[in-house]
């Protein structure tokens, strides 16, 4: 089956570093995706990588190794608005997205 | 309306009735998805449409049935609501097949 692993909370002070990870087991592969979360709303887009490496926006930058099946997400500076969920998706080999449960992050002053 | 929009933002409803949640969207996208989020789970894809005039089912699609009549409109209806049916739904689009998706707020279901 088709399996998206991430953490499913973390706790992070403001001001500081956190790397959220995300582990896949898929059909194929055609890109993964972040996507950020608040409570009670819908899911923004963060972040696209479908080559190795690193991509990085602004505060934020996600990390693709696909002989691995590992992903990144990386905040830094984290600020207070960053508590959300952040969800970790994958196209698979049809071109549908596999779905993590989501890492809920909290972020203490 | 800009972006994509659900209605209704939220509703109880008794089982056995017949619901059918609204999405709209004015981008010009050619594919759009409706989804379920449950607590511990990840989203999961109930139906979806590449293109105007086309549908295809996802992993979650018994008890939901949906139409793509034109571009902008894609509805999803329950035939007959169960309280298993009670979740999150969110409807989604994405310019083509492969691109990122753009979500809507959120229509919260509760059946009982």
């Amino acid at each position: 089956g088709q399996n998206i692993d991430q953490p499913t909370e973390m706790t992070a002070t403001e001001g500081a570093i956190v790397q959220i990870n995300c582990t896949y087991q898929t059909s194929g592969f055609n890109g993964l995706f972040w996507y950020q979360q608040h409570a009670g709303e819908a899911p923004t887009f963060l972040s696209y990588n479908v080559l190795d490496g690193l991509e990085e926006k602004g505060r934020f930058s996600s990390f693709l190794s696909r002989s691995k099946g590992y992903s990144y997400l990386l905040l830094k500076e984290l600020q207070m608005k960053d508590s959300a969920s952040y969800l970790c998706a994958v196209r698979d080999s049809n071109y549908q997205l596999i779905w993590g449960a989501g890492t809920k992050l909290i972020i203490k002053p | 309306i800009a972006g994509i929009t659900q209605a209704p933002t939220s509703q109880i409803l008794a089982a056995g009735r017949r619901m059918t949640l609204r999405c709209t969207q004015d981008m010009r996208h050619n594919a759009m998805y409706w989804y379920r989020q449950d607590l511990g789970l990840g989203l999961r894809l109930i139906h979806y449409s590449n293109t105007a005039g086309t549908t295809g089912k996802g992993e979650v699609p018994d008890g939901y049935s949906v139409s793509r009549a034109n571009t902008d409109d894609f509805p999803l209806t329950l035939a007959s609501a169960v309280p298993s049916q009670t979740s999150v739904y969110f409807c989604a689009s994405s310019l083509n097949p492969t691109g990122e998706l753009f979500f809507g707020e959120g229509s919260r279901l509760t059946v009982l």
